[in-house]
């Protein structure tokens, strides 16, 4: 039973504009959550987290927002780069057990 | 600090061989966890190390891989016999402190062929 589902495997968006990505939870222990980010035959980076006593987090270019009723949080990118073409993996963590992580997205930013 | 280390880069290697996957940990990182990525079941982690100690190995698919963490700047992931379907991308992460993000290696290509 996947914890932390990422339902979209690609999304494409055009260059300039805003990239939204989303990622579901199913367990109500995690209180944070990450994001992070994957090119090819790199591992992956951190990007921005958020604590579950925010609703969000705000960094540059990239704000993840989260709403714990829903079990829902998500990542915009604004405004889209070619360099942000990569795997975005969501990922939630509670107490010392490591991190649960989605499948991933594949975001493609087109010029 | 140079980062998690991981060796080899890329692995290929014949059904039935032993495979042994290295990593070195960010000093001071009390924290290791293994994690393979695949196209099908994305990033899961394995086993996780926490001050040398295996806390849990509940991830580990079969007897056939096992984990060892000798001492604070070490760690191995070793699968005998290994088999086509163990082909991955393996990602050795550490840990500063609890609640923290995890810092990857570079990961190791594994093909069994």
């Amino acid at each position: 039973d996947q914890q932390v589902k990422q339902n979209s495997p690609s999304l494409s968006v055009q260059e300039g504009r805003i990239s939204i990505l989303n990622c579901d939870y199913t367990n109500s222990m995690f209180d944070y959550f990450l994001w992070y980010k994957k090119y090819p035959a790199e591992g992956p980076t951190f990007l921005i987290s958020i604590s579950s006593i925010k609703d969000k987090n705000e960094d540059g270019r990239f704000t993840v927002f989260l709403n714990k009723s829903a079990k829902h949080l998500s990542l915009h990118i604004v405004p889209s780069q070619p360099g942000d073409s990569a795997v975005y993996f969501c990922a939630a963590g509670g107490g010392a057990d490591g991190l649960t992580f989605g499948k991933g997205t594949h975001l493609i930013i087109q010029p | 600090d140079a980062g998690v280390i991981q060796s080899p880069r890329h692995e290929v290697t014949e059904m039935g061989q032993e495979v042994t996957l290295r990593c070195k940990p960010i000093s001071g990182h009390n924290s290791l966890f293994w994690y393979r990525q695949t196209m099908m079941r994305g990033l899961e982690l394995l086993i996780y190390f926490n001050n040398n100690v295996p806390i849990d190995d509940s991830g580990m698919p079969e007897d056939r891989f096992s984990a060892k963490m000798p001492n604070a700047s070490f760690s191995t992931l070793k699968i005998q016999p290994s088999e086509p379907r163990d082909s991955a991308v393996y990602f050795c992460a550490t840990q500063g402190e609890a609640n923290e993000k995890l810092f990857f290696g570079s990961g190791t290509q594994l093909s069994v062929l």
